[in-house]
């Protein structure tokens, strides 16, 4: 079993539909980063949380410390959030990430 | 934000040869960068944390001689793979640690990856 899961696997959408991920992790983290990789590659740290919520845009995260758990949601959904989303917790002692395996995400216009 | 580049972003080199892949913190300094290598439709498999000034960490099952990792100023490491094969061939990625930013200990950033192929 990972340390860290997600779900779902892969998720496909109607654009403007509310998404949301979900992640579970079984180890003491430090902080839960969410993260964006599009097709090419590239990744890019949507949020690092280690408490609480946050928001950016359309995207907000959340945290509970105590069900070791957190979401990535997604309002109004557009075809550009089509991506891979990752959720990764950072383990400060170990300096070390455990990450997901991510979420496939599929925004159909 | 805080911004972090690779290069080159993509690389094609004959088996046997040597590549060497730079990262660095283009507006902060990281006294800590890792190295993660992804295959295809799989997550990110951290190779080494390389702190600045002394020898990088390698993973368990990585090896330290083909994968040379340096990291010699707190705003660049390198990764050299050396006489590469063919099952080199794979996307390559950095992250940096922030040791400035007030939350030091945990952000991070990710570079936009380097794509290797052997052939």
């Amino acid at each position: 079993k990972n340390e860290v899961e997600q779900s779902p696997q892969n998720l496909t959408a109607q654009e403007g539909e509310f998404i949301t991920i979900n992640c579970s992790y079984s180890v003491g983290i430090s902080a839960l980063h969410w993260l964006q990789q599009h097709p090419g590659g590239g990744i890019v740290s949507l949020f690092m949380l280690s408490s609480g919520k946050k928001k950016h845009g359309r995207l907000i995260a959340t945290i509970n410390i105590q069900e070791k758990h957190s979401s990535l949601h997604i309002t109004a959904s557009h075809p550009r959030d089509s991506a891979v989303y990752i959720c990764a917790g950072f383990i400060y002692n170990f300096n070390k990430f455990y990450f997901g395996s991510g979420t496939k995400l599929n925004v159909k216009p | 934000g805080a911004v972090v580049s690779q290069h080159p972003s993509r690389v094609i080199c004959k088996s046997g040869t040597s590549v060497k892949i730079e990262c660095r913190s283009l507006d902060f300094q990281a006294t800590t960068m890792f190295w993660y290598r992804q295959f295809p439709k799989q997550s990110l498999m951290l190779m080494a944390t390389s702190n600045e000034g002394s020898k990088a960490t390698y993973e368990q099952g990585v090896e330290k001689d083909k994968f040379l990792i340096n990291h010699a100023s707190l705003t660049l490491s390198t990764l050299t793979v050396t006489s590469a094969h063919p099952e080199d061939s794979s996307f390559y990625i950095c992250s940096a640690r922030d040791a400035t930013h007030p939350t030091a200990n945990y952000e991070q950033y990710f570079g936009p990856g380097t794509r290797l192929t052997v052939t």
